[in-house]
């Protein structure tokens, strides 16, 4: 069974659409991530949530919305898609809100490419 | 920046050799990870070192840090092709700052 699934794998789409990437876990995590990770691999962190409420926001366009209807899904919304965008996108959880000795699970990334 | 920092940012070595990563950080850390990521995946966690801890062992990983020149390094021993992946270091702060990684081909 998947710990951390998100879809979907690959997302191809023209530049000023909408889009959104979900994500959930099944390792019964208080705290989810969403990575962003460019074509140099540097992977930064867009926004953490702990039991659905959020805790870190990066400086990140407000273009970008996540949204956590449970503690075990948190989904990324993108509007307005611009090329810069293009990257893979990863989600990740991991137990204990503010403690982080604790290993990050992530998924296999959502490959967004804008045209 | 409080991001980790790899080095090299490229190593290829045969298989049975072994290969020695490190990482350089800037600021304080309670502990620093290590994980690996294969092509087209996500990361994998491979090993935490605490902040009052030297060397760490699992398996083939032995882990060194050494909080005084704010370094780490991931020494992985008789190499194999299967752990041709990207290792990247992340410390702690008030979130994971991970590096660009160094990208490992070991060659059969």
């Amino acid at each position: 069974d998947t710990a951390v699934s998100q879809t979907p794998k690959y997302l191809v789409t023209q530049m000023g659409n909408d889009k959104s990437i979900k994500c959930e876990q099944n390792l019964g995590h208080d705290t989810m991530y969403w990575y962003k990770q460019d074509s140099k691999k540097f992977l930064k962190i867009m926004f953490s949530y702990n039991n659905k409420e959020l805790i870190i926001n990066e400086t990140v366009p407000n273009r970008f919305s996540p949204k956590s209807p449970d503690k075990a899904h948190l989904n990324l919304h993108i509007n307005s898609l611009e090329l810069g965008d293009s990257a893979v996108y990863f989600c990740a959880s991991s137990t204990g809100g503010s403690s982080y000795n604790s290993p990050l699970h992530f998924g296999n990334g959502t490959r967004l490419t804008v045209t | 920046s409080q991001q980790g920092e790899e080095d090299p940012q490229a190593l290829s070595i045969q298989e049975g050799e072994n290969a020695t990563m490190n990482c350089s950080y800037k600021t304080s850390i309670n502990n620093l990870q290590w994980y690996r990521q294969n092509s087209g995946r996500g990361l994998v966690h491979l090993i935490l070192i605490r902040s009052n801890e030297r060397e760490k062992h699992s398996g083939r990983l032995r882990v060194t840090l050494d909080t005084s020149k704010k370094s780490s390094s991931l020494l992985i021993t008789a190499s194999r092709a299967a752990d041709t992946a990207s290792y990247f270091c992340a410390t702690d702060g008030n979130q994971f700052y991970f590096g660009t990684g160094t990208s490992l081909t070991v060659i059969p």
